[in-house]
């Protein structure tokens, strides 16, 4: 499997639900991001979480990091249909030198 | 401050034909990635570069394919004699820093090439 897995592919909910979607990925990290990619459009950057946090929130976004698991989760509360998007979740290698992303999670948010 | 300003949003060339991306980055960032995505999947990384370098061009085919990124003017990633299986949306990031900064990438709107 690639760095940068998500997890599930597809998400479908209803509005007013919660949405979690997961990230797996394999090499050491100094940082893991969270884009946002609407259809036919550009990424939009969601959260950034360094290796050396847990949890970070912004607005209804809350973003988990278990750097043992290499592993990270993004929860959305109270969705809303305009959430209806591609959300990927990409690293900075500590060995590297670029954002490595992954195949991403479709969420549908149903009205 | 503009963001990150990719030109043409839409390109089609012919089969054997040159592809001519730009992409000028945010005011103040002297690092540019080119991402290359096709449907219904994620951003493939194909080069990194700062001014006048390429740092990274690990994701970049051998042949036909070349960024660059001047002192002066945009970053060009320059697609040479394409084919078919170039066609897809081709993503500009730039930053202040490299990733490992913590700090985020901003994206352009990205080109959508087809190749007829």
């Amino acid at each position: 499997s690639q760095q940068g897995e998500e997890d599930p592919q597809a998400l479908s909910i209803q509005e007013g639900e919660n949405a979690t979607m997961n990230c797996s990925y394999k090499t050491s990290i100094n940082n893991l991001q969270w884009y946002r990619q609407n259809s036919g459009r550009g990424l939009v950057h969601l959260i950034l979480i360094r290796s050396n946090e847990r949890e970070k929130h912004s607005g209804r976004l809350r973003v988990t990091l278990d750097t043992s698991k290499k592993s990270s989760s993004l929860l959305i509360t109270a969705s809303r249909a305009a959430d209806t998007a591609s959300y990927f979740c990409a690293t900075a290698e500590t060995s590297g030198s670029r954002l490595t992303f992954g195949e991403g999670t479709q969420l549908t948010v149903n009205p | 401050n503009a963001g990150v300003m990719q030109n043409p949003r839409h390109l089609v060339r012919r089969r054997g034909q040159e592809a001519r991306l730009r992409c000028s980055p945010m005011k103040g960032h002297s690092h540019v990635y080119w991402y290359r995505q096709l449907p219904e999947e994620g951003l493939k990384f194909m080069v990194y570069l700062q001014k006048e370098n390429i740092i990274d061009e690990s994701g970049m085919p051998k042949e036909r394919f070349s960024a660059e990124f001047p002192k002066e003017g945009p970053s060009i990633l320059r697609i040479q004699q394409v084919v078919r299986g170039d066609s897809a949306a081709y993503f500009c990031a730039s930053s202040p820093n490299q990733p490992g900064g913590n700090t985020e990438a901003f994206f352009g709107q990205g080109t959508r090439l087809t190749v007829v």
